[in-house]
C-alpha cells in the first residue's frame, strides 16, 4: 500500500461547477499538507500549505485536513478552465521527528475545465 | 529570479548509454532534491543535498544512479547505464530551508531510454 492515494482521474467539470479532489495516507507522523498544481509538460507549483489539522482558504481554493481520518482536500469554487491542471497532494513529517522534510506525493488528479 | 534551470529538457538515448542531468537551483538556496516522476509512481525523491552535501539518497533506485553537487550552484544526475525503465520526467527543485511550503521545481529533464 502507498504512504499517499490519490485518485488519478480524470476528473472532467464544467466551468462554473465545485471540484474536490482528495487524498488519504497512511503515516501518522504526517503534519505539513500541500497541495500542487502541474500543467502539462511543467514542473510543480506550490498551490496551497497546510499544517496540521483544519481549513485554509485562499481565494477560490480551500485546503482541508482531517488528521483524524488521514484524509485531506481541495474545493476550488468557480471552476475555470485555466484550472485545468494535474492536482498533487504531498506531505511531510516534523523536522524534529528526525524524518526529515521529505515530500511524499500522490499520484495526482488530472483536472479538466471545460466550457 | 529565473527559478531552477535544468538541462536537457529533452533527452532521447539509446540503452546503455551514460545520460547526464544538470540542474541550477535558486540563487541563495541551501537544498537541491532530485525527483522522479513517472504515470505508475508519481513524484519519488531520489536524493537531496544541504550546502551541497548530500543528506538522503535513500530514494536512489540502484547503484547506476548518482547525483552530486560540486557547488551551490550546479547538480548532476548520472545514470550509466540507462535502462528503457529509467524513462521518466526527472525534476530537479530547490528550497531555501528543510520546509515543505519553500519548495521550487524546474521545468523538468524528459529522458526517453530506447
Amino acid at each position: 500500500q502507498k504512504e499517499v492515494e490519490q485518485d488519478p482521474g480524470p476528473l472532467s467539470v464544467p466551468e462554473g461547477a465545485i471540484v474536490s479532489l482528495n487524498c488519504t495516507y497512511s503515516n501518522s507522523a504526517f503534519q505539513y499538507f500541500m497541495w500542487y498544481r502541474q500543467y502539462s509538460r511543467k514542473g510543480p507549483e506550490l498551490l496551497m500549505y497546510t499544517y496540521s489539522s483544519g481549513n485554509k482558504e485562499d481565494g477560490r481554493f480551500t485546503a482541508q485536513v482531517d488528521k483524524s481520518s488521514k484524509y485531506i482536500s481541495l474545493f476550488i469554487r468557480d471552476s475555470q478552465p485555466s484550472d485545468s491542471a494535474t492536482y498533487l497532494c504531498a506531505m511531510s513529517a516534523e523536522v524534529l521527528t528526525g524524518g526529515g522534510n521529505k515530500l511524499t506525493f500522490g499520484t495526482g488528479t488530472q483536472l479538466k475545465v471545460e466550457l | 529570479d529565473a527559478g531552477v534551470i535544468q538541462s536537457p529538457r529533452h533527452e532521447v538515448t539509446e540503452m546503455g548509454q551514460e545520460v547526464t542531468l544538470r540542474c541550477k537551483p535558486i540563487s541563495g538556496h541551501d537544498y537541491l532534491f532530485w525527483y522522479r516522476q513517472t504515470m505508475m509512481r508519481g513524484l519519488e525523491l531520489l536524493i537531496y543535498f544541504n550546502n551541497n552535501v548530500p543528506i538522503d539518497d535513500s530514494g536512489m533506485p540502484e547503484d547506476r544512479f548518482s547525483a552530486k553537487m560540486p557547488n551551490a550552484s550546479f547538480s548532476t544526475l548520472k545514470i550509466q547505464p540507462s535502462e528503457p525503465r529509467d524513462s521518466a520526467v526527472y525534476f530537479c527543485a530547490s528550497s531555501p530551508r528543510l520546509s515543505g511550503n519553500t519548495i521550487y521545481f524546474g521545468e523538468g529533464s524528459w529522458l526517453t531510454v530506447v
